[in-house]
């Protein structure tokens, strides 16, 4: 069984901090990985996509890939109230292109 | 980044009829389409892969004659609940995939059609 997995939250941070999310995967040949935004009520926004080992910066937001330790995380500075919503990771584990998700964790910015 | 767009986004309708979801991808083609289920507070749960110009894969555990997905073109897949019943009442949303260029492989989701069978 391919998974995906992540501490559910909330992850409780003060406005201008640094939010760090985690995620770690069970196939060792998964190539891609993806991080979603997704507000209450609302479909999941695409943030970031990393497929190689290293860091991927944008903004904001990094993205940091380690295929030997099979670990995904995303850091956000500076964060802001807004930011507050359930991040959810996804990696792609054949070539089906389908998406594995993990159940999401919950990002709570205190102003 | 990409845009999917989905109607409608709200339906209302009563048990035993059919409910048609229509997904476009406003500026790429997609190859690739995929139709998930959210239940309040829950995970997306994948029911289908749809494939343009061939029949849909399903998870496990999705009914395919109560679900019929078709991918007629490049921009449109389309999900008809057939005879809706109140379980059946959920957040459908559709995603797309990106075959090519410099976003290649990333899925984007249109924003979502909320069902409620009554």
């Amino acid at each position: 069984q391919k998974e995906v997995e992540q501490n559910s939250g909330p992850l409780s941070v003060p406005e201008g901090a640094i939010a760090s999310l985690n995620c770690t995967y069970s196939d060792r040949g998964s190539q891609s990985f993806f991080w979603y935004r997704q507000y209450s009520g609302k479909s999941p926004e695409l943030i970031m996509s990393i497929y190689s080992n290293g860091d991927k910066e944008d903004g904001r937001f990094t993205a940091q890939l380690n295929k030997a330790s099979q670990y995904v995380s995303l850091l956000i500075r500076d964060s802001q109230p807004s930011d507050s919503a359930t991040y959810l990771c996804a990696g792609q584990m054949d070539s089906s292109y389908k998406l594995i998700f993990g159940s999401g964790t919950r990002l709570l910015v205190r102003p | 980044g990409a845009v999917v767009s989905q109607h409608p986004s709200r339906v209302i309708c009563k048990s035993g009829t059919s409910v048609k979801i229509e997904c476009r991808s406003l500026d790429f083609q997609a190859t690739t389409m995929f139709w998930y289920r959210q239940f309040p507070k829950q995970s997306l749960m994948l029911m289908a892969t749809s494939n343009e110009g061939s029949k849909a894969t399903y998870e496990q555990g999705v009914e395919k004659d109560k679900f019929l997905i078709n991918h007629a073109s490049l921009t449109l897949s389309t999900l008809t609940v057939t005879s809706a019943h109140p379980e059946d009442s959920s957040f459908y949303i559709c995603s797309a995939r990106i075959a090519s260029g410099s976003s290649y492989n990333e899925q984007f989701f249109g924003p979502g059609t909320r069902l409620t069978v009554l």
